[in-house]
């Protein structure tokens, strides 16, 4: 597609229950990144997938988040038994191999508030 | 551990006059700089950027400064146009880890006319 795309741009669910996020990256685009950003936050890296090697999750926060992707497509960030401190802009981004001088290509979003 | 703080997070400036934000990192392995523009429901959009081998870039009416010795970079946007209101975000990224860009907590900008 034409720009990173996620759905759904807002989601409210309540405390306890599993979410899953999807990201359609741009296509071609061989780097697949989420952050989130929390009220009153900078943006916190999660996970970072290249290619077909091992993605780097290192910024996940808990062993409740996970994120998949096939191949060099879309990806899904799966929040388990959701906790109110969850609740958060969820970016993705993607970018052809490594950032070049103009980083990434952020999506729109979306916004987790659970209740 | 915020390594990359923005200590203001909003500025008012009235449209024509300069705005200047800023932006201080703690890691000195920080060689590359962007910043970020974000308009709400929208993602962060690429603004310009800094490598470390310099110390000023410019970009139309956008120059960012950056002092290594001080850890500090700043955004100046002359002259300031309504259409700049938004939350600028800096980001940096060490080298040996590039593409996990680390990023401040964002300043809002309101231009007033």
């Amino acid at each position: 597609g034409a720009g990173v795309s996620q759905s759904p741009s807002n989601k409210v669910t309540e405390k306890g229950k599993d979410v899953e996020l999807r990201c359609d990256p741009i296509s071609g685009h061989t780097a697949l990144y989420w952050y989130r950003q929390r009220l009153g936050q900078g943006l916190e890296f999660l996970i970072y997938f290249q290619g077909n090697s091992a993605p780097d999750k290192s910024g996940l926060p808990s062993d409740r988040f996970s994120a998949e992707r096939t191949g060099e497509s879309v990806s899904t960030l799966t929040i388990q038994r959701t906790q109110q401190e969850d609740s958060a802009v969820y970016l993705c981004a993607s970018s052809l191999g490594l950032p070049g001088p103009y980083g990434y290509t952020f999506g729109s979003g979306t916004r987790l508030t659970v209740v | 551990d915020q390594q990359v703080k923005q200590n203001s997070p909003s500025l008012s400036v009235q449209e024509g006059r300069i705005s200047i934000l800023n932006c201080d990192y703690t890691n000195s392995m920080f060689d590359y700089f962007l910043w970020y523009k974000k308009y709400p429901a929208e993602g962060p959009t690429f603004l310009i950027s800094i490598s470390s081998i310099k110390d000023k870039n410019e970009d139309g009416r956008f120059t960012v400064f950056l002092n290594k010795s001080a850890k500090h970079l700043s955004l100046h946007i002359v002259p300031s146009q309504p259409g700049d209101s938004a939350v600028y975000f800096c980001a940096a990224s060490p080298t040996d880890s590039w593409g996990k860009f680390q990023f401040g907590a964002g300043t809002q900008v309101v231009v007033t006319p």
